[in-house]
């Protein structure tokens, strides 16, 4: 079984322009969740969706936005990038919602540098 | 509000050595605890969780922790460390009076030396 895949590995932009991130689920799971790790804010959620629907969403500006498509595949998008948004973006997938208890299995990761 | 946290940026233990990695958290609910691993270049890994039942939950490559209500927390154990466990860890919990949002704790880098 195919894990979970993050595309493009890595990604450099330059300050004002957006970016959009891909993620495609293990087969069979409905919930992606996003998440943002930097070595001084460690790993912060950015939302959760399942089933196409948005269930929670981390507090980060609305320049973060993302969408599920009905294949389950995920994608992220930040306009308007800042310096700051340089990260490690990763992924993860499971079968049920995050709040029901299910382990989460997560991508590699998109390495994101803003210049 | 729910928050975990993990006291020590980084421990050192020798190889063959008991090692812990420490975790406290604060909810408003039971939790639901959990340990990740993640290796350099990679994503993270579920290493085990506690959901309900025994305190004393055994994971993937023989890690185990402990859970305790009174102290609120969740340390990560292992009798004995291997150099290959080196690596960062991470505790995570999810609050069901908090949207069921998973949060997690700034991660502790185990170094385990020969």
């Amino acid at each position: 079984k195919a894990g979970v895949t993050q595309t493009p590995r890595y990604l450099i932009k330059t300050r004002g322009q957006q970016v959009t991130l891909s993620c495609s689920p293990i087969s069979g799971h409905r919930s992606v969740s996003w998440y943002q790790q930097t070595p001084g804010q460690g790993l912060q959620f950015l939302f959760e969706y399942f089933s196409e629907t948005q269930r929670n969403k981390g507090n980060f500006p609305g320049r973060f936005s993302g969408r599920q498509f009905s294949n389950s595949r995920s994608e992220m998008n930040v306009s308007t990038l800042e310096l700051g948004d340089s990260a490690l973006y990763l992924c993860a997938s499971s079968s049920q919602p995050t709040g029901e208890g299910e382990k989460l299995f997560f991508g590699s990761g998109t390495q994101l540098s803003v210049l | 509000a729910q928050s975990v946290a993990q006291p020590e940026d980084q421990v050192n233990v020798a190889e063959g050595n008991p090692l812990t990695v420490k975790c406290t958290y604060s909810v408003s609910g039971n939790p639901y605890l959990f340990w990740y691993v993640q290796y350099p270049n990679r994503g993270l890994q579920f290493l085990l969780k506690y959901i309900t039942g025994d305190n004393l939950v055994k994971g993937s490559y023989g890690f185990e922790a402990e859970f305790n209500k009174s102290q609120t927390s969740f340390h990560l154990k292992k009798p004995s460390a291997l150099v290959s466990d080196s690596a960062l860890y991470f505790c995570a919990v999810r609050d069901a009076g908090a949207g069921n949002m998973l949060t997690f704790g700034g991660g502790t880098r185990l170094m385990v030396k020969p």
